[in-house]
């Protein structure tokens, strides 16, 4: 069965950091990876798409970046944290039509 | 893109309740997921019902695609069932959108 997996689950960084966010999906080949962003207020951003190695789309212009190193990993970068960038993270792999979470980090930028 | 409305917003019920959560979309899609997040975030997988009626215990779903809605039905509602419930279509490429989801509490 597949699996997603993030990490870490929280972390607290102070502004001008950088920022390295890692998912790894399990027992599939060559899956659709996202990474998007909750903020409070519940609504779900999706930040970058990927349908393939070295294949990185963003939707929103911003202070993140997103690369995908191998087919099953998705990297999610910044150089320089903003406070803004505080929010909850999650990595998500699809496989033709449905869509599966993992567990999320939690961002703090203090 | 594909707009997606989800009503209503927040729902309070009593332990025992029934609800109807409604989903509904501005164009044809070839996909339709129902998600619950969980009060510690994580996003679990309901229903993948782009057309029809599915259930699942307590659960079900009806899309009926042609009129552009979904609906998720609980029934005899449990406190674990609380948190918030999303909707995503997909209507041909690779991106899903998700609507603002319906907030629920089920006080015992």
């Amino acid at each position: 069965s597949q699996t997603i997996h993030q990490w870490p689950a929280t972390l607290v960084q102070p502004v001008g950091s950088p920022l390295s966010l890692e998912c790894t999906v399990e027992g599939t080949s060559n899956p659709n990876l996202y990474w998007y962003r909750q903020a409070a207020g519940r609504g779900l951003q999706l930040l970058f798409y990927s349908v393939g190695i070295g294949q990185i789309s963003s939707e929103v212009p911003q202070n993140l970046s997103a690369s995908r190193p191998q087919d099953r990993q998705f990297i999610l970068s910044s150089k320089k944290l903003l406070l803004s960038d505080s929010g909850f993270y999650l990595c998500a792999w699809s496989y033709r039509y449905e869509q599966y979470f993992g567990p999320g980090t939690r961002l703090t930028v203090t | 893109g594909i707009q997606v409305e989800q009503s209503p917003p927040d729902l309070i019920l009593q332990e025992g309740a029934n609800s109807t959560l409604r989903c509904n979309f501005s164009d044809s899609v070839n996909n339709l997921q129902w998600f619950h997040q969980n009060p510690w975030g994580q996003l679990i997988n309901l229903f993948y019902i782009p057309s029809g009626t599915k259930q699942n215990g307590r659960l079900s779903a009806t899309t009926v695609a042609t009129e552009r809605y979904s609906l998720l039905y609980i029934s005899s509602s449990q406190t674990t069932d609380s948190g918030v419930y999303f909707c995503a279509v997909e209507g041909g490429s690779y991106i899903p959108t998700f609507g603002r989801g319906t907030s629920l509490i089920v006080h015992p």
